[in-house]
């Protein structure tokens, strides 16, 4: 069992805006802004898409954008494009338990 | 550029041992948490083990406490995952990583698979 909790799928229409929640506890994401997103293509090694929450690293499309509230955190893509079809996991640092915990994944269809 | 490359993946059976490498370039290895990450076929990305810099400090996932080591060989810039005990349930696609407060940079992985 995933210790983050993600939906299993997400789908849009190319040009519509999705949203992914990732819920923790306050353990993790509740008190920790150590929050990541990636990408993966299936037999891709993952892809870093956000870190420290909603920071995005330098090449990331700013079609993709993260929050967190709570014990929540959220990425969203706008603008969706046939190429944002992939997995997507969240991450966060949990030092009470294993350091880092991911959730089980969304997978994102473009309809 | 940076660049991660896992080898030694492989078929082993039950009970049975295999030493994960992972060749690090393009960053500064000798200072950098690396980590190992593992992902059944089809399913989530799971936390295996960590170490820092210096390889001074370790950490494991409690699924594989006392059967997995990891080390790292900074004068040559690499990254081990010793594995003893091997399950079937080890079998997976495993991942080198550096990490910051994230998973900056991945290798793209190497099978480990563990059947009779």
């Amino acid at each position: 069992q995933p210790a983050l909790t993600q939906p299993a799928s997400v789908s849009g229409s190319p040009g519509q805006s999705i949203t992914i929640s990732c819920t923790g506890t306050s353990s993790d994401i509740g008190t920790y802004n150590y929050v990541s997103w990636y990408q993966q293509y299936p037999g891709k090694a993952p892809k870093l898409l956000i870190y420290d929450v909603t920071k995005r690293p330098s090449g990331v499309s700013n079609r993709f954008s993260a929050s967190k509230s709570g014990n929540t955190a959220s990425l969203t893509i706008s603008g969706l494009q046939a190429e944002d079809e992939a997995d997507y996991y969240c991450c966060s640092y949990a030092p009470g338990r294993t350091p880092w915990v991911f959730g089980g994944g969304t997978k994102v269809t473009v309809l | 550029e940076v660049h991660l490359v896992e080898s030694g993946g492989g078929l082993v059976q039950p009970g049975g041992s295999l030493t994960l490498s992972c060749a690090a370039s393009g960053f500064s290895f000798s200072t950098s948490w690396m980590h190992w990450v593992r992902q059944v076929p089809g399913m989530g990305l799971v936390w295996v083990s960590r170490i820092n810099g210096d390889g001074t400090t370790t950490t494991y996932a409690d699924s594989v406490k006392g059967r997995f080591t990891i080390s790292r060989d900074n004068a040559k810039s690499m990254l081990f995952l010793q594995m003893t005990g091997l399950r079937v349930e080890d079998t997976a696609v495993y991942f080198c990583s550096r990490v910051e407060n994230e998973f900056d940079f991945w290798g793209q992985g190497t099978l480990v698979t563990v059947s009779s």
